[in-house]
């Protein structure tokens, strides 16, 4: 049974920093991993999906990272701004397939300051 | 183009009775999800579609949690005798079906039962 743990559960910065979040997997047989933000009250954003077969994935100030031998990957926000306050979430599939439900971690509560 | 929408937004129930809650899923979207966010958690899944075909109701947490999806769009899931460890967000989400696809969520309904 896949288990997701993130780390660290909540983290407050101030704005203009570059910040890293931690997502680690038990079972490394997956076919994608993908990484969601989710805002208080809403439900999620898809931010990125990245591949088994690729290593990393950019989208503007973000960019996540995969190492599937080693059961991780990280979520990093460069030059922080008070609108990336939200709870970033990582999920993988349950199965290790794609068309199957996901497995999530618990989140990382992200505060910017101003 | 629209997104995953749901309704009831909110809905409040006294324990005992039954509730139904509405997915729309994105137009040509041949999976659906259906997961339960608890306060402070990570969505944790409940059940899966392929068009019309339930193919995963393993997350169902008792056999009074019942989903459905008829015509293989639009689905429901049904809670009959709503306890109070009910209450939370319950999230819907399609995807275009085939391998390694992008999950889009819903805004969720917010369920609390008295």
């Amino acid at each position: 049974k896949q288990e997701v743990t993130q780390i660290p559960a909540a983290l407050s910065v101030p704005e203009g920093e570059n910040l890293v979040l931690n997502c680690s997997f038990t079972d490394s047989a997956i076919y994608n991993l993908q990484w969601f933000r989710q805002d208080p009250g809403k439900g999620l954003t898809s931010l990125l999906l990245i591949q088994s077969s690729q290593r990393e994935q950019t989208s503007g100030r973000l960019n996540a990272s995969l190492d599937k031998s080693s059961g991780r990957s990280t979520l990093y926000i460069a030059a922080s701004q008070p609108g990336d306050s939200a709870t970033y979430l990582c999920a993988c599939p349950r199965s290790g397939g794609g068309a199957d439900g996901l497995t999530f971690g618990k989140g990382t509560h992200l505060i910017i300051q101003p | 183009g629209a997104g995953v929408s749901q309704s009831p937004r909110y809905k409040v129930a006294k324990r005992g009775q039954d509730v139904a809650l509405r997915c729309d899923p994105i137009s040509g979207h041949v999976s659906l999800f259906w997961y339960q966010q608890a306060l402070g958690q990570g969505p944790e899944f409940l059940t899966y579609f392929q068009n019309e075909a339930q193919l995963d109701k393993s997350g169902l947490p008792s056999d009074r949690f019942f989903a459905e999806r008829p015509e293989g769009s639009v689905s429901t899931l049904k809670i009959q005798r709503t306890q109070q460890e009910d209450s939370a967000v319950y999230l819907c989400a399609s995807s275009l079906g085939r391998l390694q696809e992008t999950q889009y969520f819903g805004p969720g309904t917010r369920l609390l039962v008295l």
